[in-house]
């Protein structure tokens, strides 16, 4: 069954570095999403993609984050200079926008920690 | 503002009998969608059971069902005969017509008591 993966599992970083967390959704699939985990709370929306830009983004997503489909494949996304507050797991999801609205597949996730 | 709130952090429940975990929402949209979704320990979300909001017929998948009170804005998920799979953090979601991205509630973190 096609799944969503996610590359790393779990990073750690230091404060103030880059970090990209890839995704490759599901083949057929045309939306993609961010969602974020941090730990013991709510999972969060970051971000959703469609047609090769974005279509919505949380207030969360400021100028630190971005997203790119650089192939036809992956989904990634950066985090510039990560802070403290930026540890939390990370999942991205994709959903094909057909007749199921809002069935999204997720990935396992990656854990990012940021020290 | 688009919230759901689930008001149980934690419930536990007996191998092989019945629970139910509650979900209230706020929305001012007509078109929308519910949904729970199930995170086991393996991290990933899958989708338990969805709602459409203009069917008033509750929606059922094997063990898992819901009891969902449009006026009232509250959806809830029954787990019948309750197995030790089942233990897994609960999430109640939404989506409107309009949108794409799903609104998430805090979670429940089911146990299942062998």
């Amino acid at each position: 069954e096609p799944e969503v993966t996610q590359t790393p599992s779990h990073q750690v970083t230091q404060m103030g570095q880059e970090v990209i967390l890839r995704c490759v959704p599901i083949s057929n699939h045309l939306y993609f999403y961010w969602y974020r985990q941090i730990l013991g709370q709510k999972v969060e929306f970051l971000v959703s993609f469609y047609n090769n830009e974005i279509s919505e983004k949380s207030e969360i997503f400021d100028d630190q984050f971005s997203v790119e489909r650089p192939d036809g494949s992956n989904f990634t996304l950066k985090i510039r200079s990560t802070k403290l507050e930026d540890s939390a797991m990370y999942f991205c999801a994709s959903t094909s926008g057909g007749a199921e609205i809002g069935e999204l597949f997720f990935g396992e996730g990656s854990r990012l920690t940021v020290l | 503002a688009q919230t759901v709130t689930q008001s149980q952090p934690e419930m536990s429940v007996q191998e092989a009998e019945t629970v139910t975990l509650s979900c209230t929402y706020d929305t001012s949209e007509s078109d929308y969608y519910l949904f729970w979704y199930k995170q086991p320990p393996s991290r990933q979300m899958i989708l338990v059971i969805r709602q459409e909001a203009y069917k008033q017929q509750n929606a059922t998948e094997n063990r898992f069902s819901v009891n969902f009170q449009k006026a009232a804005k509250s959806f809830s998920l029954k787990i019948s005969d309750s197995q030790l799979g089942d233990a897994a953090m609960y999430f109640c979601a939404y989506i409107t017509g309009s949108a794409r991205q799903l609104t998430f509630g805090s979670g429940t973190q089911l146990t299942v008591l062998p």
